[in-house]
């Protein structure tokens, strides 16, 4: 059973405030992973694929990085505002041929005002 | 809005029957895929569908099946329903612009929440 973990499960933080958390999956087997955000009542929105061994991906004040050879990726978050408030999915795509997504429980992001 | 569409919006239905939910890809999307979202889990991949084929089998029960036909709109259906089914059903649809189709991001559609009584 592949085991795909983001660390903390929750986290408040204040407006302005910088955060990171972490999506571990297994080091061996690895094909892509997903990160998503998915804020209540809404559909999960894709924020970036990520492929190779070092990649770094920006998208405005969010940004992630990947490390396959140890098995993990940070998603940071710069100068938190209260729209970032969210659940932060990520989804391993291992290399069995298979193509399967398995996803992370995500972690709840809130930030205070 | 991702573009994906997904009817109905919410369904209600009794134990032991069936039911079709359908999803309409972004235009010129060919990847179809199916989550499902209950309480007690998490995100749970089912099924991805490419141009009509049948790419990546998830944690679907025996009891539910999808298709993708000609015009890319896709169906789940899910028979002999039980309590344990009740969820928020996600299409999402990808380009296919990037091979493979693992390294395209995903557009969810709004979700089909399923209520079984």
């Amino acid at each position: 059973i592949l085991n795909v973990e983001q660390s903390p499960q929750s986290l408040h933080v204040q407006e302005g405030d910088s955060t990171n958390f972490t999506c571990s999956f297994p080091s061996s087997n690895f094909y892509a992973l997903h990160w998503y955000r998915w804020e209540t009542a809404k559909s999960p929105e894709a924020l970036f694929v990520m492929t190779l061994n070092g990649d770094e991906k920006k998208k405005g004040r969010i940004s992630a990085t990947l490390n396959t050879k140890e098995g993990y990726s940070y998603l940071y978050i710069k100068g938190s505002q209260p729209e970032d408030s969210a659940t932060y999915l990520c989804a391993f795509v291992p290399s069995s041929g298979t193509y399967k997504y398995i996803f992370g429980t995500g972690t709840r992001l809130k930030v205070l005002a | 809005d991702s573009g994906v569409t997904q009817t109905p919006k919410h369904l209600i239905t009794a134990t032991g029957q069936r039911v079709t939910l359908r999803c309409s890809p972004r235009s010129g999307d060919l990847s179809v895929y199916w989550y499902q979202q209950s309480l007690d889990q998490g995100l749970q991949f089912l099924i991805h569908y490419y141009n009509g084929e049948e790419r990546a089998k998830g944690n679907i029960l025996e009891r539910f099946s999808a298709q993708q036909f000609p015009d890319l709109h896709s169906e789940l259906n899910l028979s002999s329903l039980e309590l344990g089914d009740s969820a928020l059903y996600f299409c999402a649809s990808s380009a296919k612009n990037l091979a493979p189709s693992v390294y395209n991001e995903q557009f969810f559609g709004p979700g089909t929440r399923l209520t079984v009584l």
